[in-house]
């Protein structure tokens, strides 16, 4: 089974400001996603790469396969970025059974 | 374009009483459908896969169980529920393998 490690679990920040969440997993995976879960609970893909960089507004991630390793930025951090960041890798590597999460960060934006 | 609804969206259920969760999915064809939870304070966890109709694969022991009747149908019931079994259920799909993961609205439910 694959293992997730995201740090920080907790971030404030004030608006403007460059965020940085990792994401470190154990087993090699064909794909890593980036979620987005807001207060309500809900849940929205935000990205899903298995190599390089991928970037979508102010929102970029990147992945090192090598060192089994992702980042999400985000660029002039906003109040509405608050919400909960998770990452998550495919169960055992790259199979259809599901995905394992990381614990999540909770970031905060300040005006 | 493809959806997913899940519902109901929250429910307060008494111990020992069952519990039926259901979710489809529109627009796409032999979709893999996934159950998730997430107890308070905890991340999301993987209750059960299923990449056909009638195949189902349980990730973690419990009182839980699901079905698939139907290619776009995935529900999750108990016969009877615990107090640890409250919690943020959520529904996703995908097609294929390495693909986008597509949430569902989710279900909250306390047990009492």
């Amino acid at each position: 089974k694959n293992e997730v490690e995201q740090s920080p679990q907790n971030l404030t920040a004030q608006e403007g400001e460059f965020i940085t969440i990792n994401c470190s997993y154990s087993v090699g995976i064909s794909a890593l996603h980036w979620l987005q879960q807001h207060p309500g609970g809900g849940i929205v893909s935000l990205f899903m790469l298995s190599s390089g960089k991928k970037k979508h507004g102010r929102l970029i991630a990147t992945i090192n396969i090598q060192e089994k390793h992702s980042s999400l930025h985000i660029t002039a951090s906003h109040p509405r970025d608050s919400a909960v960041y998770i990452c998550a890798v495919p169960y055992s590597g790259g199979g259809a059974d599901g995905l394992t999460f990381g614990k999540g960060t909770h970031l905060i934006i300040q005006p | 374009s493809q959806t997913i609804h899940q519902w109901p969206a929250t429910l307060v259920q008494p111990v020992g009483s069952p519990l039926s969760l259901e979710c489809t999915v529109e627009g796409t064809s032999n979709p893999n459908l996934y159950w998730y939870r997430q107890a308070a304070g905890r991340g999301l966890q993987l209750l059960f896969y299923s990449v056909g109709i009638g195949q189902i694969s349980s990730e973690v022991p419990q009182n839980l169980s699901a079905s698939r009747p139907q290619d776009r149908q995935f529900i999750l019931s108990s016969k009877k529920l615990l107090l640890s079994d409250s919690g943020f259920y959520l529904c996703a799909w995908s097609v294929g393998l390495g693909n986008t993961i597509y949430f569902g609205e989710g279900s909250w439910l306390t047990v009492v």
